[in-house]
């Protein structure tokens, strides 16, 4: 089975800093999709970012960056010029695409970044 | 445009209470699911379904049922309530067939006592 781990229960970043988030994976499949989740004091979940493993470029959302290195199964989460709305619960996930019925994800059990002003 | 939504969006149940947790999406999309969210546990899935009249398990299914009679809704039931089933529930949807993102209904943070 998939599992995610993400080894920083707790970060914390300066505001107009840059913090990284670590995320590793264990997997044996080579054709999967990786998130990164935030999740606010509100609880919704929202989409940060999301990553296809068979591309080799990293991707980039505005201000959210990731470190996709596949052969060290990796997958951290960059926030630049980081805001006080950046506060939240992260979340990594995994779902693989080997066909079937495998829309699964898999979630990483969070890093709670917090930003100080 | 709805998207997924989530009643109740809290609740308390005595111990030994039967309840239903409502999702209903409006996307057509054709994989749904449930989540637990607990502290320091990250999501866990509970059960899953990739179209109507099909369900199965996840990581922690034990104490709940789902069933799945329209694409639109699917509903989860806690048979018998358990404070061990005191958590945060995410409802989750998607398109299958290709890489779509989830949408993720509200939550509901039942409480059980």
């Amino acid at each position: 089975a998939q599992t995610v781990t993400q080894s920083q229960p707790e970060m914390s970043v300066q505001e107009a800093e840059t913090v990284t988030l670590s995320c590793t994976y264990d997997t044996s499949e080579s054709d999967y999709y990786l998130f990164w989740y935030k999740q606010p004091p509100s609880r919704q979940m929202i989409l940060v970012i999301r990553q296809e493993a068979y591309k080799q470029q990293n991707a980039t959302e505005n201000r959210f960056s990731v470190n996709f290195q596949k052969a060290a199964k990796s997958f951290s989460l960059k926030i630049s010029d980081s805001q006080l709305g950046d506060a939240a619960m992260y979340f990594c996930a995994y779902r693989d695409n080997s066909g079937g019925s495998n829309y699964k994800l898999t979630f990483g059990k969070g890093t709670l970044l917090t930003v100080n002003p | 445009n709805a998207g997924v939504t989530q009643t109740p969006k809290f609740q308390v149940l005595k111990t030994g209470q039967s309840m239903t947790l409502q999702c209903a999406q409006d996307m057509n999309h054709e994989y749904m699911s449930w989540y637990r969210q607990d502290p320091g546990m990250g999501l866990r899935l509970i059960h899953y379904s990739v179209g109507a009249g099909i369900t199965d398990q996840g990581e922690v299914p034990n104490g709940y049922n789902v069933s799945r009679s329209t694409t639109e809704d699917f509903p989860l039931r806690l048979l018998s309530a358990a404070p061990s089933q005191t958590s945060v529930y995410f409802c989750a949807s998607t398109r299958t067939g290709a890489n779509y993102g989830y949408t993720f209904g509200s939550g509901t943070r039942l409480t059980v006592v």
